[in-house]
């Protein structure tokens, strides 16, 4: 059964902190995608990864970046949290043609 | 630029039938997919198409119209857990990421 799971589901940082968020697939993919998806806004890219050590921008990748260090694993980083950070932060894999399989969210609060 | 544009709320009745439509504007296509995301819950798969015409699967179906630009997803027989938001995407060539609509919000009442 496929699955994609992240470190958190709920999180509360504070402006300034250093924040990871985790995400781990067990399906061999290559492809893992970083969106964060805020109300009438809808699901917006901020980073992706076609393989180990590889990395492309997205849609909004500022203030983030990410590391794929493994090919099950593809991290998101906020360097130093904002308040506009604030949101539900979803990762997603997929093989090469497929659809993508999400992760179940992780719902980030910067105080 | 890549546009996805579909409504942003419906609401239909128990039992009855919804379309939902979807256009389309990118710079290249490959393919059209529908999803399903419950409140707070991710994303789920419901459809993909990329030739032309209707694909059925249960009480989904899924159109396309690759000229016109258009994609529409129908839901017979709706049941009060089809309230949720359903998020059309395409992938405008080879293996770039998903675009994204902003979602429509279904309301099933009874």
């Amino acid at each position: 059964d496929v699955k994609v799971t992240q470190s958190s589901r709920y999180l509360v940082k504070r402006t300034g902190e250093k924040v990871f968020l985790e995400c781990v697939q067990d399906m061999d993919h290559e492809n893992m995608f970083w969106y964060r998806q805020d109300p009438g806004l809808g699901l917006r890219l901020i980073y992706f990864s076609y393989d180990v050590k590889m990395k492309e921008k997205g849609d909004i990748p500022e203030g983030y970046s990410v590391s794929r260090e493994k090919k099950e694993r593809f991290s998101l980083i906020l360097e130093s949290a904002s308040t506009n950070q604030t949101s539900m932060y979803l990762c997603a894999s997929r093989s090469s043609y497929n659809e993508q399989f999400f992760g179940p969210g992780t719902r980030l609060t910067v105080l | 630029g890549q546009n996805i544009d579909q409504p942003t709320e419906m609401t239909a009745t128990e039992g009855a039938i919804v379309q939902i439509n979807c256009t389309y504007q990118t710079s290249g296509f490959n393919g059209l997919f529908w999803y399903q995301q419950h409140a707070g819950e991710a994303p789920t798969f419901l459809s993909y198409n990329v030739l032309d015409g209707l694909e059925e699967k249960g009480r989904f179906s899924s159109f396309l119209s690759r000229s016109k630009g258009y994609s529409y997803l129908l839901l017979k027989e709706l049941q009060m857990k089809d309230s949720a938001s359903y998020l059309c995407a395409v992938r405008d060539s080879g293996n770039t990421p998903l675009v994204f609509g902003k979602g429509t919000r279904l309301s099933v009442i009874a």
